[in-house]
């Protein structure tokens, strides 16, 4: 089975410049979610998906950040106009609709990005 | 909201001593525990998780973990370490197993480093 796929893998940009990472999870999971992961820190979640539909983006700075996840399944998260404190990882994991006997996220190896 | 605590940004243990990450949480609900571990350059694969049945939880690689009510923890240990499990141990939380409240909230995490 494949696992989540991210790209790229590294990025480095100016700031105020914009950058766009992908993600397409494990097949047949519905559920999606981006965590931004700043060094020394642990996952923080920015946005969940439900097929389509976002279940939660509290915690997404919408002023710059936007995710899409059209028909449902790979997703796309942009960062415009990038700042210094954007540098991060940007992990993407998926679940399955079994998550409530799982209890499991499937991670990605992450979009390392650096914002100079 | 809940939180996790992890105590020690950094942990050192020697080959084939006992290795103890330590844990504590807050939650005003009963909480579904999870310990993740992120090898260098790869994404987050769980280790083992706390879901209201066996306090007592065994996972992969031979660690296990404790939930104590009493002392609101959910310590990680592993009898014997190995060089193999050089890597960074996440601790985390969630609301509960439903749709809409899966996420993680997870502790800042401990390095740990094993000493030949």
């Amino acid at each position: 089975e494949a696992g989540v796929a991210q790209s790229p893998r590294y990025k480095i940009i100016e700031k105020r410049q914009s950058v766009a990472f992908w993600c397409n999870p494990i097949s047949g999971h519905a559920t999606l979610y981006w965590y931004q992961q700043i060094l020394g820190q642990g996952p923080k979640l920015l946005i969940q998906f439900q097929n389509n539909g976002v279940v939660d983006d509290s915690q997404l700075p919408k002023d710059r950040f936007s995710a899409e996840r059209l028909k449902g399944v790979d997703s796309t998260l942009k960062i415009q106009p990038a700042k210094l404190e954007d540098s991060a990882v940007y992990l993407c994991a998926s679940s399955s609709g079994q998550w409530g006997q799982t209890g499991e996220l499937f991670f990605g190896e992450g979009s390392r990005l650096t914002v100079l | 909201a809940q939180s996790v605590t992890q105590l020690g940004s950094h942990v050192s243990v020697s080959e084939g001593a006992l290795v103890l990450l330590r844990c504590n949480y807050s939650s005003s609900v009963p909480p579904y525990l999870f310990w993740y571990v992120q090898y260098p350059n790869q994404g987050l694969q769980l280790l083992l998780k706390y879901t209201s049945a066996a306090t007592l939880v065994k996972g992969i690689n031979g660690f296990e973990a404790e939930f104590k009510k009493s002392e609101t923890s959910f310590h990680l240990t592993k009898p014997s370490a190995h060089m193999s499990d050089a890597a960074e141990y996440f601790c985390a939380v969630s609301e509960g197993l439903d749709f809409g409240n899966e996420k993680l909230t997870f502790g800042t995490g401990t390095r740990l480093t094993i000493i030949p």
